[in-house]
């Protein structure tokens, strides 16, 4: 089956820690997604990557990081720089050839709590 | 900056009932307008694509339309059932080949 996976489904941080989140695709896309998503509010774009070994800042990029050392990985850290880290985490992917035709495919997300 | 505009935020039907709900963005220089929909706690899944040519797409109890000139679309939902509970999401996808989002609306079908 391909798809996206994202683990844990549940991740907790303790104050100043880091924690990196997963996201694994078998789809054979080129570009990956991170988006946080806030109770009422739309999903907000974190990072990008449209090929392995690049990816570029989103919206609300401060206090995360990113690597695409493989093309079917794309984890995210949040870092103890991010003050607010408590929310859904939703990772997508797509052909990555950009236009009309394309459609992003979503992970299960992950809910990142702080203790 | 692209907006995406979601309208109503809830919305609460009986069984059965027709329904639209609706989207609009301010930029429409756009490649397609997509709705997802996502259960809660869950990911979002793709329901329907209309690129920037078309004027609407069809699948099953779903159309949704589009008017690009004038920034909306909406997603009518036919003959409403508890299974349809769930919130819906626009987005748009931007010469940029990124996407953005309205807050979706909130649909609960009473049985």
């Amino acid at each position: 089956d391909g798809g996206i996976t994202q683990s844990p489904k549940y991740l907790f941080r303790k104050e100043g820690q880091n924690v990196t989140l997963s996201c694994e695709q078998n789809l054979n896309h080129d570009a990956m997604y991170w988006y946080r998503q806030d109770p009422g509010q739309g999903l907000r774009l974190i990072y990008y990557s449209q090929i392995v070994n690049d990816f570029q800042k989103g919206d609300i990029a401060e206090g995360y990081s990113v690597s695409r050392e493989k093309k079917e990985s794309f984890p995210l850290t949040v870092t103890s720089a991010q003050k607010n880290p408590t929310a859904f985490y939703l990772c997508a992917s797509n052909v990555g050839s950009g236009g009309a035709f394309e459609t992003q495919y979503f992970g299960p997300g992950t809910r990142l709590l702080v203790l | 900056k692209q907006e995406v505009t979601q309208i109503p935020a809830a919305l609460s039907v009986p069984e059965g009932e027709n329904l639209v709900l609706n989207c609009s963005f301010t930029d429409s220089a756009i490649y397609n307008l997509q709705w997802f929909r996502q259960d809660p706690g869950k990911g979002l899944t793709s329901l329907l694509l209309i690129q920037s040519s078309q004027r609407e797409q069809t699948s099953g109890r779903l159309n949704a339309s589009l008017d690009k000139s004038s920034g909306r679309s909406t997603l009518y939902i036919a003959a409403s059932q508890p299974g349809d509970s769930a919130t819906y999401l626009c987005a748009v996808s931007t010469p940029n080949n990124d996407m953005r989002f309205g807050a979706g609306t909130r649909l609960t079908v009473k049985p």
